[in-house]
């Protein structure tokens, strides 16, 4: 596609469920990378794949936290058992191996009641 | 760990005037990206301009500009002739220049707000 694309755009869950957000990359871009913004504060480094390399999953705040990608295609970022610290916009972004820069996706307003 | 401080929140500028947002960072590598992202309220981070630590020569995009100090750990954002459409959150990032890890460190931001 043009750009990054993430889905749903906003999601409300209960306390306790299990959410996914989708986020499809640019084609072609081998780099896809996971944050997580909390209100009024900065971009936290969640998850970083690089094609078929091991995921740099160093930036997972529990083990509630998962994400998957199959090649260069769409990557799923999965909570379980959400609590309300998960509220937050999830960003993905992608890039090109090595590039500088990285495009980002509009993120995932995911607020848990 | 590197690490990257934005120390003003919030900022305000008035139109056509020029406004400066600061940013310090911490690292021992000697090689490295630094950029300045913009987040318009559609929440999309868009690219404003890009330093790599290696050139002395600081980075010009139009009516921004950087003054990077690389002994200071130092990379301000300069913005000429500001417009409303300036108004957003901007955010400082450092990435390691060897590519193989991806993630950009993020600063806290600030909040740039244009009166007309």
């Amino acid at each position: 596609g043009a750009g990054v694309s993430q889905s749903p755009s906003n999601k409300v869950t209960e306390k306790g469920k299990d959410v996914e957000l989708r986020c499809d990359p640019i084609s072609g871009h081998t780099a896809l990378y996971w944050y997580r913004q909390r209100l009024g504060q900065g971009l936290e480094f969640l998850i970083y794949f690089q094609g078929n390399s091991a995921p740099d999953k160093s930036g997972l705040p529990s083990d509630r936290f998962s994400a998957e990608r199959t090649g260069e295609s769409v990557s799923t970022l999965t909570i379980q058992r959400t609590q309300q610290e998960d509220s937050a916009v999830y960003l993905c972004a992608s890039s090109v191996y090595r590039a500088t820069e990285a495009f980002f996706g509009q993120g995932t307003r995911l607020t848990v009641v | 760990a590197q690490t990257v401080t934005q120390s003003q929140p919030e900022m305000s500028v008035q139109e056509a005037e020029t406004v400066t947002l600061s940013c310090t960072y911490d690292t021992s590598e000697s090689d490295y990206y630094l950029f300045w992202y913009k987040q318009p309220p559609s929440r999309q981070m868009i690219l404003v301009i890009r330093q790599e630590a290696y050139k002395q020569q600081n980075a010009t995009e139009n009516r921004f500009s950087v003054n990077f100090q690389k002994a200071a750990k130092s990379f301000s954002l300069k913005i000429s002739d500001s417009q409303l459409g300036d108004a957003a959150m901007y955010f400082c990032a450092y990435r390691t220049y060897g590519g193989s890890q991806g993630n950009l460190i993020f600063g806290k931001g600030t909040k740039l707000s244009v009166k007309p």
